[in-house]
Parts: C-alpha cells; sequence; structure tokens
C-alpha cells in the first residue's frame, strides 16, 4: 500500500539555522499538507498545497516558513531562522481530493525538528 | 473561531469494555469527519470517518455516529483490547477552509488487561 514518506526522521539545529524538511506524497494524490504537533500536544494545520500554490495558511505559517514542490514528486517546508518554539512533529499528508471536507488525508510518519 | 472540542482527554477502561469519545464542531457547513489513532511516537493513522449524509458507520469493533443538528459527532470502540491503547484524535473542516483539518486536542485511552 502507497505511503507518504518523510525526511529526516529527526532534525537537529542551531537557533538562526534554516531546515527544510522533505515529503515524498503519495504518487496519485494533488493536495499537501504539513502539520505540526508540539510534543504531548494535538496536531495542528500549517498549510495546504494545491497546483503549485498555496490554497491556505494557518497563522503559525509566517513569513518564516515556505513550501515548495520542486521536482513533481517531493514536497518541502523550509523555515528560514529557526526558533526554540519551532521544535515539534512536522507531518507531510496528500489527498485526492481538494476539499477537506471530503478528503481523506494520509500522513507521514513525521520529522522530529528540535531546535537548540 | 475555528475550534473542535474532543472528550474526555483521558479515558481509561478494562478490556473488553466499550470506550466513547465525542466531539462537537462549529461549522455547519462541514460535512466530513475522520478519527485518527496515535499511537506513541507515530503517525496519526485514520482508522474510520464519515460523511454527512449517514448518520453512522461501523468497521468491526469501531463506529462513528455523527448528529448534524447538535453538531457533534462520536467514536464507539466495543470490546477494548490492550492494543487500542493510544491518543485518538477527531478533526473536521472548518470555517469555509476547504483544504485544512482542525483537529481535536485527543484523547488518551489506556485499556488495562
Amino acid at each position: 500500500e502507497p505511503e507518504v514518506t518523510q525526511t529526516p526522521s529527526h532534525q537537529v539545529t542551531q537557533m538562526g539555522q534554516e531546515v527544510i524538511l522533505r515529503c515524498v506524497p503519495i504518487s496519485n494524490h494533488l493536495y499537501f499538507y504539513w502539520y505540526r504537533q508540539i510534543l504531548g500536544q494535538k496536531v495542528e494545520f500549517l498549510v495546504s498545497f494545491y497546483n503549485n500554490e498555496i490554497s491556505e495558511k494557518s497563522e503559525i505559517f509566517d513569513d518564516q516558513f515556505s513550501v515548495e514542490r520542486p521536482d513533481g514528486s517531493n514536497f518541502t517546508l523550509k523555515i528560514r531562522s529557526t526558533k526554540l518554539e519551532d521544535s515539534a512533529m512536522y507531518f507531510c499528508a496528500s489527498g485526492t481530493s481538494g476539499l477537506a471536507r471530503d478528503n481523506e488525508q494520509f500522513f507521514g510518519p513525521g520529522t522530529r525538528l528540535t531546535v537548540l | 473561531g475555528e475550534n473542535v472540542e474532543q472528550h474526555p482527554s483521558t479515558l481509561s477502561v478494562q478490556e473488553g469494555d466499550s470506550a466513547v469519545i465525542k466531539c462537537t464542531y462549529s461549522d455547519s457547513a462541514s460535512n466530513y469527519f475522520p478519527w485518527y489513532k496515535q499511537e506513541l511516537g507515530k503517525r496519526p493513522q485514520l482508522i474510520i470517518d464519515i460523511r454527512s449524509n449517514v448518520g453512522e458507520k461501523k468497521d468491526q469493533r469501531i463506529a462513528v455516529t455523527l448528529n448534524k443538528t447538535a453538531k457533534h459527532f462520536s467514536l464507539h470502540i466495543t470490546e477494548t483490547q490492550p492494543e487500542d491503547s493510544a491518543v485518538y484524535f477527531c478533526a473536521a473542516p472548518l470555517s469555509g477552509g476547504y483544504n485544512k483539518l482542525i483537529f481535536g486536542a485527543g484523547t488518551r485511552l489506556a485499556v488495562h488487561p
């Protein structure tokens, strides 16, 4: 069964450094998402992406964040200047339909980002 | 504002008992309600979902019920087993958000042998 994959599984970085989290969505999916989960808390929506542009983003997704689909298979989340509070598990998800109200979203295994 | 309320935050049951987790949502236009199970350190896994054209859906020991009038939906697990122990999250698309799911705060279910 196809799955969303993410790399790396764990990323440790110094505050102020840039990080890029990588995701390979399920191949026939067209809608892509990033979520984050601070340890022990709920999953929070960051951004959705379709047709090479952001379709929706949350208040968390400020100017320090960007997303890209550089080559038709990878979907990346970049944090330009990491802060301590960016430490969290970041999940990529993908789906076949553009409507979250009718859309099964399949999650990747996550990247644990630790900012020191 | 955007919110999905989930109760209880923790639930402890004996093996074989039933467990019920409830969620309420605010956007009456929402019509898709997934439930995710997350084991420690792992990804959320979709276990069941329901669309608003039905009031109940069952899959073996798991069922979900939906009350659109009251804007709440519930997860029912019967004959619980220790491997059901996990955190369960409900979710709903809110505020005209075509592309985002808002998650509940989660319920930590512990099934004791």
